[in-house]
């Protein structure tokens, strides 16, 4: 069965350091995309990095870089910079039947990650 | 702007009621979908539909109903059989089925069931 698993329940980090949150996976299926979504304590979940397991490069979005080791199943998310902004829930996500008839998600449990200035 | 509306923000019903929760999308996605958010814990698929009156269950359907009548409306019904209904839920859509296509999601409904 596929699988999402973050360990990390809380994190700190300091304003202005980088951070990397961790995510493993467990599928069967070639073919797949990863997802990181930020949830703030207000609840709504925004999307902020995409990677497909064909995908030859490490996917990046501004300060959001996604560390892809396909032989460990991971996908790291690592933050740059961070800002007191980012402090949230994020959640590590993975699409079922990438390519497939189906675009349902299957989330981790989620790290909280507070930055302290 | 376009996006995704959830209504309303907070809900609060008694035990044994029905109750329907709004979704609503101005962006044009053939796909939506409804999650429901416990503390401490991931998003759980309830139902996704790929296009306008058809749907199919997701991991977690027993107690809840939808409904798919136009392309930009998805309400999701917790009905008096679903045990635990006190939750977060998300509404969600997507430009497709298929591909690398992000969800983006609304703002979620907290119902709270004494």
């Amino acid at each position: 069965a596929q699988k999402i698993t973050q360990t990390q329940p809380g994190m700190f980090v300091q304003e202005k350091e980088a951070v990397t949150l961790d995510c493993t996976y467990d599928t069967s299926d070639p073919s797949y995309g990863l997802f990181w979504y930020k949830q703030p304590s207000s609840g709504e979940m925004i999307f902020l990095i995409y990677q497909g397991s064909y995908d030859q490069q490490n996917a990046t979005e501004g300060r959001y870089s996604l560390n892809f080791q396909k032989a460990r199943k991971s996908a790291n998310l690592v933050i740059s910079a961070s800002q007191l902004g980012d402090s949230a829930m994020y959640f590590c996500a993975m699409r079922e039947n990438y390519g497939g008839a189906t675009n349902k998600l299957i989330f981790g449990t989620g790290t909280l990650l507070a930055v302290q200035p | 702007d376009g996006g995704i509306t959830q209504s309303p923000k907070y809900l609060f019903r008694k035990e044994g009621q029905n109750v329907t929760l709004s979704c609503e999308q101005n962006l044009n996605h053939d796909a939506m979908y409804w999650y429901r958010q416990d503390p401490g814990q991931g998003l759980r698929l309830i139902y996704y539909s790929q296009i306008v009156n058809d749907f199919q269950k997701g991991d977690i359907a027993e107690g809840y109903s939808v409904s798919r009548e136009k392309k930009e409306s998805f309400p999701l019904t917790v009905t008096s059989a679903q045990k635990n209904p006190t939750a977060f839920y998300l509404c969600a859509s997507s430009m497709g089925d298929r591909g690398s296509y992000e969800q983006y999601f609304g703002p979620g409904t907290r119902l709270t069931v004494t």
